[in-house]
């Protein structure tokens, strides 16, 4: 399976102001995702990761709050921008398993975000 | 619309005391399901992929079963390493989206 990394693993941010998550996987994938968790739910999907074109959101979800890049086929950042405490939530990324294997996903550690 | 709903919300279970997790799904045209294991403060671990009804995976002492409306996670005599919560997920429209129900939070105690 990949391995996945994320950075930030933790943060502390200040309402207003942005953060950028990176994703970084070991091997090339397909497919990448971007996952919220928040306190005491569970996960929902944001949007996917497209290599070299736009990330495509789900419902909720749009690209002026939560910009996506998606430069090669091993990582992807997330932004999270003008936070409020209501965006303080666990961020995941995910990938499939690459060739041969795009009908299983794994995950990253995660970003856990506090907005003060 | 899609959903998935898993029972019960938390389980407690004494060490060696087997036990059966349920998830079930209202989706049209199922494509698999999957099961994922969370430690607090971790990502999901992936654990299985069912693809059709009657399919069962195994992997230590937990078992996945299948069928055309739930799923069943079976933990064989848990060990207190057990404890977690317990993830499934449906892919809706694609393989990649994934539709999570709320999850099981299971204790082991010795």
């Amino acid at each position: 399976s990949a391995v996945i990394s994320q950075k930030p693993s933790r943060d502390i941010c200040q309402r207003g102001t942005s953060l950028t998550i990176q994703c970084q996987v070991d091997s090339q994938v397909t497919m990448m995702f971007w996952y919220r968790q928040q306190p005491g739910q569970s996960l929902t999907l944001i949007a996917t990761a497209n290599q070299g074109s736009e990330a495509t959101y789900e419902s909720g979800f749009v690209i002026d709050k939560f910009p996506i890049s998606r430069p090669n086929l091993t990582f992807s950042t997330l932004t999270v921008s003008n936070m409020s405490p209501e965006d303080s939530s666990i961020y995941l990324c995910s990938v499939d398993g690459g060739q041969g294997s795009t009908d299983t996903q794994y995950f990253g550690p995660g970003t856990r975000l506090t907005v003060l | 619309e899609d959903q998935v709903t898993q029972s019960p919300e938390a389980l407690r279970l004494q060490e060696g005391e087997s036990s059966s997790l349920n998830c079930s799904y209202t989706v049209s045209g199922l494509r698999g399901l999957f099961w994922y294991r969370q430690d607090p403060g971790k990502g999901p671990e992936f654990l299985f992929t069912l693809y059709s009804a009657g399919e069962e995976k195994e992997k230590e002492r937990l078992k996945a079963t299948l069928t055309k409306k739930e799923s069943f996670l079976h933990i064989t005599a848990p060990k207190p390493e057990d404890s977690a919560t317990y993830l499934c997920a449906v892919p809706t429209d694609s393989w990649g989206k994934l539709q999570f129900g709320a999850g099981t939070q299971v204790v082991v105690t010795p």
